[in-house]
This record gives C-alpha cells, structure tokens and sequence, in this order.
C-alpha cells in the first residue's frame, strides 16, 4: 500500500526558513516523479514544486521559483521542501504527492496524496 | 483567479445527477492536455477520482463519470449520496504558464 506521511510543518516568521520532509512506502521511490501541493487556509490547491524520479529534473510554481527547492534522498526514500524567505501568504497545508510515472510529464496527474503538514507563516 | 474556472457550489438531492463544469482554454485544454478530476472530503486529503479525461482509478464507482470536448470538461455524478459532499476539483497543464493548474474547486452539496 502507497503510504505518503509528510512532517515538518509550524510556526515559522515571516522571512524564516522550514524544511518538509515526505516518507514515502509502499512502491519503488527511484521509479515515480514527485510533487507538493499546497492548500491555503478555505482556499483551493496550488502546484508548488515538482521532481523527477531520479531528481535530476526540478520544477517550481513562479510564486516560489527562488525561495523553495526540492529533492529527495533514495536511501530514506523521503521527499524534501527547503523553503525560505517565507511570507504570509506560504501560509497553507503542503501535501505531498506521488506522480504515474518517473517524469514529471504535463500530462501526468497524482495517484497518491499524503495527508499535509501546516504551515504558518505569522509574526 | 484560477486558470481553470469552475462554479463555486453545487447541489442535488440524493439519487439525482449533477454536473461539475471545467472551462479552460487554449493553452490547457485547447493544447490537448488532458484534464483530471480530485475528490477532497470534509478535513481529508485531495484523492484521484477520474484521470485522462474520463477514466476511473481502481475502487471509484462508475456514478462517477468524466468528459472532455474543446476547451470544457465536466465531472457528473449520478446516484447522489450524502457521502459525495466534497470539494471537487480539476487539474490539466498550462504551456502557457508551464505549470500544472487547479480549477478554484466545487463545492458539492447534498440537499
């Protein structure tokens, strides 16, 4: 069973750092494209970030290009999200999710979905 | 604003049908992205429900049902139960943005 369990989510002040983590199980971590997913608070999902199988390939949202990257450790087979520069508005649930495949192609759509981690960017 | 334009609400009493619009345009759709369809329940997690247009993943029941034509899509949903309350939303690709794109979601409501 594919089992998405993400962590690191907090309080942070606008203009910190956070690092998000996703362990992933249940499938062959190498072989599927990966992606974060944010959800602010009543408002509708956004794509943030977005990494090949291999991690060769990285793909950011422009509201984040700069401040966040992405990667992922095959020997823990987790998922990671460094974001920095944080602002009011990073404020949401970050989900992590796995693609079809090992590319992160346009035309691909997320099989599986882990259950978030909040976020919150306050003074 | 979403790239992806969805209605806002919906209803239906139970055992009805309804449907849920997508309008996109000529850099999502138009371009021959194919559209895809999420289930997010009340306090849970965004789950897939129909892929590549009009394709269920395994454990979705065929109530369930999707359609692409031009720059439009729609979800519809027959047999309504009260479980079906949910956010619904639609996912594609914009080369215009090169991104993957959300519609603002649907909120479904069971009367």
């Amino acid at each position: 069973e594919v089992q998405l369990v993400e962590s690191g989510g907090g309080l942070v002040q606008p203009g910190g750092s956070l690092r998000l983590s996703c362990a992933a199980s249940g499938f062959t971590f190498t072989s599927y494209a990966m992606i974060w997913v944010r959800q602010a608070p009543g408002k509708g999902l956004e794509w943030v970030s977005s990494i090949s199988g291999t991690g060769a390939s990285t793909y950011f949202a422009d509201s984040v290009k700069g401040r966040f990257s992405i990667s992922r450790d095959s020997s823990k087979n987790t998922l990671y999200l460094e974001m920095h520069s944080l602002r009011a508005d990073d404020t949401a649930v970050y989900y992590c999710a796995k693609y079809r495949v090992v590319v992160a192609a346009p035309a691909e759509y997320f099989q599986h979905w882990g259950q978030g981690t909040l976020v919150t960017v306050s003074s | 604003q979403s790239v992806l334009t969805q209605p806002p609400s919906v209803s239906g009493a139970p055992g009805q049908r309804v449907t849920i619009s997508c309008t996109g345009s000529s850099s999502n759709f138009g371009a021959a992205y194919d559209v895809h369809w999420y289930q997010q329940l009340p306090g849970s997690a965004p789950r897939l429900l129909i892929y590549a247009n009009s394709d269920r993943p395994s454990g979705v029941p065929d109530r369930f049902s999707g359609s692409k034509s031009g720059t439009s899509a729609s979800l519809a949903i027959s047999g309504l139960q009260a479980g079906d309350e949910a956010d619904y939303y639609c996912q594609s690709y914009d080369s215009s943005l090169n991104a993957w794109v959300f519609g603002g979601g649907t909120k479904l409501t069971v009367l």
